[in-house]
């Protein structure tokens, strides 16, 4: 099916330990997206990538790095994580005026 | 930067109308979005609006833009349990990128 493909679905990471979150995309789009989801926060951009060579910061960049791999793939890497980075993490790519396909989630606990 | 509001939570009865609304900043929005998760998926989107339409009607979805106060709203006519899920409006941004800006989501209950 075509669509956005998160792995893992849940990690439990000990504070300090590095982690890579995947992602990729089969629809050919050029623009993908990392947000985190915090309750009563909604979702907020971390990186994006508007095009296949390039990645540039959200609103909240700070303990994270981002590698676009490919056109299919756009990668978010904790170098070492903190509790306060425990959230949920969707990738996101672009569909143009129909907005975003948003992958299923990365469940992320810090502890 | 933008903020996108909305308020968290909405308790309806099954079979009445439910109105989920929100208020935006950047008024040279193009879109504005709604999506919809449910619990322990991805967001998926319901519907969207352009920038010059003041409404939207698509089955049991209402979509009302009023540009002058920034203010979006969802109606859901004839609310069903399995419309029990969070809500969130998100407007595009102009500039790069193709960025969207969410709100914080409506926790929408519906009770038998």
């Amino acid at each position: 099916n075509a669509g956005v493909t998160q792995t893992p679905k849940f990690q439990v990471l000990k504070t300090g330990q590095s982690m890579t979150l995947q992602c990729a995309q089969d629809m050919n789009h050029n623009s993908m997206y990392w947000y985190r989801q915090d309750p009563g926060m909604g979702l907020r951009l971390i990186y994006y990538s508007a095009s296949e060579g390039t990645t540039d910061k959200g609103e909240v960049p700070n303990g994270y790095n981002v590698s676009r791999l490919n056109k299919r793939e756009f990668s978010l890497r904790l170098e070492s994580a903190a509790p306060s980075q425990t959230s949920v993490y969707f990738c996101a790519s672009n569909r143009g005026y129909y907005g975003y396909t948003f992958g299923s989630g990365t469940r992320l606990t810090v502890v | 930067g933008e903020d996108v509001e909305q308020s968290l939570f909405l308790s309806v009865r099954e079979g009445d109308s439910s109105v989920i609304n929100c208020t935006y900043t950047d008024s040279s929005s193009t879109y504005l979005y709604w999506y919809k998760q449910e619990p322990g998926a991805g967001l998926q989107l319901l519907t969207y609006i352009f920038s010059n339409m003041d409404m939207k009607q698509d089955q049991r979805l209402t979509v009302l833009l009023n540009k002058k106060d920034k203010h979006l709203s969802l109606r859901i006519a004839d609310t069903q349990t399995g419309d029990s899920a969070i809500y969130f409006c998100a407007e595009s941004l102009t500039g790069g990128g193709n960025k969207l800006t969410f709100g914080t989501g409506t926790q929408l209950k519906v009770e038998l």
